[in-house]
């Protein structure tokens, strides 16, 4: 059954911290690992990473993927309170079609 | 400039009742989802379609049924409504294929409460 963990659950942080989000995945058929934004309704996609070790950003926020150790974090830098949000991550079985979610990490950022 | 359209927004339901939760895409993608979220957890898969008259359970398919007449409508039917799926519910729709074709549109979900 494919898996896929986040740590932390939640995190607390103020304007101008530095976080990083941490996500690990056992999927079968492995295509790639995808991380999203849920504010206050749908979820709103961020990266999509398919290769080890290449940077992915966006602004204040980045992304990398280890396939060897199967994981990614998402960092971002000099928080703001718009970063306050569900972060989900989740890891595409491509032979399945179908990707599995994590539980997410809950970020609220204080002024 | 649709996207994933879901209907209705809100509901309430009784022990026992049963309904549809209605979802719509018009970016004519070929895969569509089903998903669940209680409160402070991920999403989880409830059903999802890789094509017209072709469907598959998830993780957490109990309690409910789907079906994919056309490429564009993919209805989520609760038979006999339980407490246990008191949830919000979202509808996705991607392509199949590589690279950013996979990335999942989400519609603005259902709040479904069970009394």
């Amino acid at each position: 059954e494919d898996k896929v963990v986040q740590s932390p659950l939640s995190l607390v942080v103020h304007e101008g911290d530095t976080v990083t989000l941490n996500c690990s995945y056992e999927v079968t058929n492995f295509r790639s690992l995808l991380w999203y934004k849920q504010e206050k309704k749908a979820p709103t996609f961020l990266f999509m990473l398919t290769s080890s070790g290449i940077e992915k950003k966006s602004g204040r926020l980045s992304s990398i993927l280890d396939k060897k150790e199967l994981f990614s974090i998402l960092n971002i830098t000099a928080t703001q309170t718009g970063d306050s949000a569900i972060y989900l991550c989740a890891a595409y079985n491509t032979n399945a079609g179908k990707s599995t979610f994590g539980d997410g990490t809950t970020l609220t950022v204080k002024p | 400039n649709a996207g994933v359209t879901q209907t209705p927004k809100f509901r309430i339901l009784k022990i026992g009742q049963s309904m549809t939760l209605q979802c719509a895409q018009d970016m004519n993608h070929n895969y569509m989802y089903w998903y669940r979220q209680d409160p402070g957890m991920g999403l989880k898969l409830i059903y999802y379609s890789v094509g017209a008259g072709i469907t598959d359970k998830g993780e957490v398919p109990n309690g409910y049924n789907v079906s994919r007449s056309t490429t564009e409508d993919f209805p989520l039917r609760l038979e006999l409504a339980a407490p246990s799926q008191t949830s919000v519910y979202f509808c996705a729709s991607s392509y199949s294929g590589t690279g950013t074709l996979q990335v999942q549109h989400f519609g603005d979900g259902t709040r479904l409460s069970i009394l």
